[in-house]
């Protein structure tokens, strides 16, 4: 089944303790993001990737940091993380390398940070 | 900055009627829009993708519009039923070197009464 994972899926961490969320996804798409999800605020880019090895900011970098060494997997790291970071987050992946396409999302990472 | 709005933020309606959600962006050099529906603790799924060289997509009961020169959208839905009832979120991809970056609404929820 043509998917995209994200684990773990509930995260319950305290504040500056190192974390990192999986995404992956089995459609052989070039570009994949994730974006923060919070109430009153939408859906905001955090980071994308058009490819292996190519990573750019979204709207909202700060305290992330995203790496792409394979096709398949897009992991976010937070290195210390904070209460802000608290959120819904979700892994996206679609076709096209200069332009995507339609977009896939990822069940979601909902996140705690004490 | 690219700027998506989403009017009304909630809506209303009797299982049956037809209605429209809008969605309005701001720079209209855009490559694509796409219409998402999201379930309560769950991720998008992609609903319609309209390219910026077309009018409008239909899928089912669902035909979505996209008028690139006044910087708005529409989704149609026909004959509304209770399982119509979710979030539906509008997104935009730039026709640029920020061709990963995406812009969302902040979405409509809908709710049809049976």
């Amino acid at each position: 089944e043509a998917q995209v994972t994200q684990n773990p899926r509930y995260l319950i961490t305290v504040t500056g303790k190192k974390l990192t969320v999986t995404c992956s996804q089995n459609m052989n798409h070039e570009y994949m993001s994730w974006y923060r999800q919070d109430p009153g605020l939408g859906l905001r880019q955090i980071y994308y990737s058009m490819n292996v090895e190519v990573t750019d900011k979204g709207d909202v970098p700060e305290g992330y940091k995203v790496s792409r060494k394979e096709k398949r997997n897009f992991p976010l790291i937070l290195e210390s993380p904070s209460p802000n970071q608290t959120s819904l987050y979700f892994c996206a992946s679609s076709f096209g390398g200069h332009q995507k396409e339609t977009q896939y999302f990822g069940p979601g990472t909902r996140l705690l940070v004490l | 900055k690219q700027e998506v709005t989403q009017i009304p933020a909630a809506l209303s309606v009797p299982e049956g009627e037809n209605l429209v959600l809008n969605c309005s962006f701001t720079d209209s050099a855009i490559y694509n829009l796409q219409w998402f529906r999201q379930d309560p603790g769950k991720g998008l799924t992609s609903l319609l993708l309209i390219q910026s060289s077309q009018r409008e997509q239909t899928s089912g009961r669902l035909n979505a519009s996209l008028d690139k020169s006044s910087g708005r959208s529409t989704l149609y839905i026909a004959a509304s039923q209770p399982g119509d009832s979710a979030t539906y979120l509008c997104a935009v991809s730039p026709r640029n070197t920020n061709a990963g970056k995406s812009t969302f609404g902040d979405g409509t929820t809908l709710t049809v009464k049976p």
